[in-house]
């Protein structure tokens, strides 16, 4: 089992809609969770982090966590055509006092007009 | 203006090359990352440091090395054992609250 996983996609929203994008991780232990945005060509950008469970929203974004079912989730409101982009969730394993951290392969969302 | 700058941002190997990527940081993170990312991939982490003169392989390592002689600078080479070194290569540092900061990115090419 992967670390950390996440439907590839590509997914498809009409502009406007709500984009769900769904991540579950294999470590149980794991207490720090977040979302980058990567657009083609470019480095990815933080979006949103959650540490605790239930709901963090911030903007049109809210991440949800639930650390029983080992899900994090990433929902985006009122989608806009420039949300298209690549979505990677990561999580923060800590090994022998070193923390790195481990990405998903991504979610493809496209927002279309 | 605090932030990762990686050089180059595109780079072509020849067969049999070593070729080295530097990344160098302003941001005073003690933590720092090599990252490689195929297309339509994610990130797979390559080597970290987490002080310098200190640095652990991480999933991918064979074929690549690095050194962290100054806080600031943690090039990787990319050796001509590494036999498919086609990718974006990403540097990263994490700072205190685990937040992962992202350089530029070089785009590593194999004439």
């Amino acid at each position: 089992q992967k670390e950390v996983e996440q439907n590839s996609g590509p997914l498809s929203v009409p502009e406007g809609a709500i984009a769900s994008l769904n991540c579950t991780y294999s470590d149980r232990v794991s207490q720090s969770f977040f979302w980058y945005r990567q657009y083609s060509g470019k480095s990815p950008e933080l979006i949103m982090s959650i540490y605790s469970n239930g709901d963090k929203e911030d903007g049109r974004f809210t991440a949800q966590l639930n650390k029983a079912s080992q899900y994090v989730s990433l929902l985006i409101r009122d989608s806009q055509p420039s949300d298209s982009a690549t979505y990677l969730c990561a999580v923060i394993l800590t090994t022998q006092g070193a923390q790195k951290l481990v990405f998903g392969q991504g979610t493809r969302l496209t927002i279309n007009p | 203006d605090g932030g990762i700058t990686q050089s180059p941002k595109y780079l072509f190997r020849k067969e049999g090359q070593n070729v080295t990527l530097s990344c160098e940081q302003n941001l005073n993170h003690d933590a720092m990352y090599w990252y490689r990312q195929d297309p339509g991939q994610g990130l797979r982490l390559i080597y970290y440091s987490q002080i310098v003169n200190d640095f652990q392989k991480g999933d991918i390592a064979e074929g690549y090395s690095v050194s962290r002689e100054k806080k600031e600078s943690f090039p990787l080479t990319v050796t001509s054992a590494q036999k498919n070194p086609t990718a974006f290569y990403l540097c990263a540092t994490l700072d205190r609250q685990e937040t992962q900061y992202f350089g530029p990115g070089t785009r590593l090419l194999v004439l």
